[in-house]
């Protein structure tokens, strides 16, 4: 089964910083890759995937990703902070094989953004 | 358009009681997703439909819990007899299809068994 790795349960950054939260996975398949957003008491939104094509990925809000499958990572950047990107950030990973549909997902990152 | 929406909202069980939470997914949505999501740690994988066939219910914790979508359309978690270790937040999400498809997720069921 897949796992996932998201380095730092916690992140903070100051309003106009780069933003890096960082996502490993364990397979060797190279896997569909995800990352979600979530805002208290709301669900998850997506932010961005990767399939297949370009590695370098972009989503909405200014975010992007990139597959580095030599390095099994998938972190998520963005190049100045917006105090609206305070929230919770999940990586996720699809199973392979026959279970492709299942999205295993890592512990989250929660990000605070400083004024 | 609508979104995947649950209910209820917040769902407070006294231990040994039973719960149902409902979820009502994108209109024509082929594929449907239960996920628990305890506090602190990301989703987990419960169980998936597509339309009314649950193909994958391998993330199940227990034989107390139960997923059904007669009609392929709205779906229903029950839990019988809940526990303690039930309380999470219970996210519903669906997608066109499979696979590379997005899955759009709902606001999520809190459920606290006291």
């Amino acid at each position: 089964a897949q796992s996932v790795t998201q380095l730092g349960s916690h992140v903070s950054v100051s309003e106009g910083a780069l933003v890096l939260l960082r996502c490993n996975y364990s397979s060797s398949v190279p896997p569909y890759l995800f990352w979600y957003v979530q805002y208290p008491n709301q669900g998850l939104q997506l932010l961005l995937k990767y399939t297949t094509g370009a590695t370098l990925v972009k989503g909405i809000n200014g975010f992007e990703a990139e597959f580095k499958k030599s390095e099994t990572s998938f972190h998520l950047t963005k190049p100045s902070a917006h105090m609206s990107d305070a929230a919770e950030y999940f990586c996720a990973v699809t199973e392979s094989g026959g279970s492709n549909y299942k999205l295993t997902f890592g512990k989250g990152t929660l990000l605070t953004v400083n004024p | 358009g609508a979104g995947v929406s649950q209910s209820p909202r917040y769902k407070v069980a006294k231990r040994g009681q039973d719960v149902a939470l409902r979820c009502d997914p994108i209109s024509g949505h082929v594929s449907l997703f239960w996920y628990q999501q305890a506090l602190g740690q990301g989703p987990e994988f419960l169980t998936y439909f597509q339309n009314e066939a649950q193909l994958d219910k391998s993330g199940l914790p227990s034989d107390r819990f139960f997923a059904e979508r007669p009609e392929g359309s709205v779906s229903t978690l029950k839990i019988q007899r809940t526990q303690q270790e039930d309380s999470a937040v219970y996210l519903c999400a669906s997608s066109q299809y499979m696979v590379t498809e997005t899955q759009y997720f709902g606001p999520g069921t809190r459920l606290l068994v006291l």
